[in-house]
């Protein structure tokens, strides 16, 4: 059974502090790494596709990393926004299913 | 553009009714995933599509769940017999023609089913 485990659960962040989170898949198989934003009553939304290992990827303030080879791929965000709160979920894919880590809730704090 | 579309948003049945959740994938996307949040939980996986063909139904219910992608209109998520459980939201995705882990896929906003 594919496993993909994010951590922390959740994260109260002070608004103007950077922060990472983590996000573990199994390191067989792996054909691509997803991260998504996923704000209240919204859909996820797409942030990163991650194929290759050592890749990093950066928009805005977000940025992310991959290693595939000990499998975990980590989200920044450096100097939080109030409108970074939402839930960062992480997606590994078997071929082309994708299955999902139950997420981290990222709430900034003004 | 418009993005994937879901409908409807709410859907409310009793127990033993039938479900329909409809989703309309991104223009010139032909492959549609479906995946289902319990309270609670995360996004699991349900079932894959392509136009007419159902590529991978590994996460469905076996029994009283359908999908279909037709040639013509939506994808239909088919429940039939509702019960308390059913109770969740189901999020439609969309991605290009090719489908592949790489491709990313846009979601729509999801159908919240609750059963009474």
């Amino acid at each position: 059974i594919l496993n993909v485990e994010q951590s922390p659960q959740s994260l109260h962040v002070q608004e103007g502090d950077s922060t990472n989170f983590t996000c573990s898949f199994p390191s067989s198989n792996f054909y691509a790494l997803h991260w998504y934003r996923w704000e209240t009553a919204k859909s996820p939304e797409a942030l990163f596709v991650m194929t290759l290992n050592g890749d990093e990827k950066k928009k805005g303030r977000i940025s992310a990393t991959l290693n595939t080879k000990e499998g975990y791929s980590y989200l920044y965000i450096k100097g939080s926004q109030p409108e970074d709160s939402a839930t960062y979920l992480c997606a590994f894919a078997s071929n082309y299913q994708l299955i999902w880590g139950a997420g981290t809730k990222l709430i900034i704090k003004p | 553009n418009a993005g994937v579309m879901q409908n409807p948003r709410h859907l409310v049945r009793r127990r033993g009714q039938e479900a329909r959740l409809r989703c309309s994938p991104m223009k010139g996307h032909s492959h549609v995933y479906w995946y289902r949040q319990l309270p609670e939980e995360g996004l699991k996986f349900m079932v894959y599509l392509q136009k007419e063909n159902i590529i991978d139904e590994s996460g469905m219910p076996k029994e009283r769940f359908s999908a279909e992608f037709p040639k013509e209109g939506p994808s239909i998520l088919r429940i039939q017999q509702v019960v308390r459980g059913d109770s969740a939201a189901y999020f439609c995705a969309s991605s290009p023609a090719l489908g592949q882990a790489q491709e990313t896929q846009y979601f729509g906003p999801g159908t919240r089913l609750l059963v009474l």
